[in-house]
């Protein structure tokens, strides 16, 4: 069946500091990956997805390329905030019938100023 | 436009008590999808819903759950009677299925105290 494996946290960075958060995954077919961001007290929101193989999504200074050959999508942002101190989440769907998405236990990042 | 309404933001109740949460998906989303969030647990799918019809609700704890979609534009998740291991943040996400679109976008949850 379907599996996201992230990288245990939690993370802690200075402000400034290059991020990377690994995740690997197993699944049938062609899958959609998907990172989701989660602050403290809020909803997962939707960071960014790739739908194909060498796509990278990007949104707010974060990307991810979706790398087949080593079933891998990690997250990446160059320089991280303070504000960027949230609970990340790797999530998969392997589309056709199944509308669920399979999420990764999550990574909880810290970024002291 | 709105996202995903959740209702109430916060539940306390006793032990045995019913307790509904209620969620409104963003108009025209053809999914609905109810988790749970605990730290012991993480994030678990309870039960989802395709145009109204219950697809999946392998994830649902027990009998003491229940969650209907009468329309598109309102679903319930009741428990009934409620326990103290019940406390949890419960989320409510939709999604627009078509193509190789499966994102869901998610209410700000309901955190549920059972006492």
């Amino acid at each position: 069946g379907d599996s996201v494996t992230q990288m245990e946290g939690p993370v802690t960075l200075s402000e400034e500091a290059f991020l990377t958060i690994n995740c690997t995954y197993t699944a049938t077919g062609y899958p959609s990956l998907f990172w989701y961001v989660q602050y403290p007290g809020e909803g997962l929101q939707l960071l960014l997805k790739a739908t194909k193989a060498d796509d990278k999504g990007s949104n707010k200074g974060f990307e991810a390329t979706y790398r087949k050959e080593t079933t891998s999508f990690h997250l990446e942002k160059g320089s991280v905030q303070v504000s960027d101190s949230a609970v990340y989440f790797c999530a998969l769907n392997s589309g056709g019938s199944n509308y669920k998405l399979t999420f990764g236990k999550g990574t909880l990042l810290t970024v002291n100023p | 436009d709105a996202g995903v309404i959740q209702s109430p933001r916060h539940e306390v109740t006793e032990m045995g008590q019913e307790v509904t949460l209620r969620c409104k998906p963003i108009s025209g989303h053809n999914s609905l999808f109810w988790y749970r969030q605990t730290m012991m647990r993480g994030l678990e799918l309870l039960i989802y819903f395709n145009n109204n019809v219950p697809i999946d609700d392998s994830g649902m704890p027990e009998d003491r759950f229940s969650a209907k979609m009468p329309n598109a534009s309102f679903s319930t998740l009741k428990i009934q009677p409620s326990e103290p291991r019940d406390s949890a943040v419960y989320f409510c996400a939709s999604s627009l299925v078509a193509g190789t679109s499966y994102e869901q976008y998610f209410g700000p949850g309901t955190r549920l105290t059972v006492t």
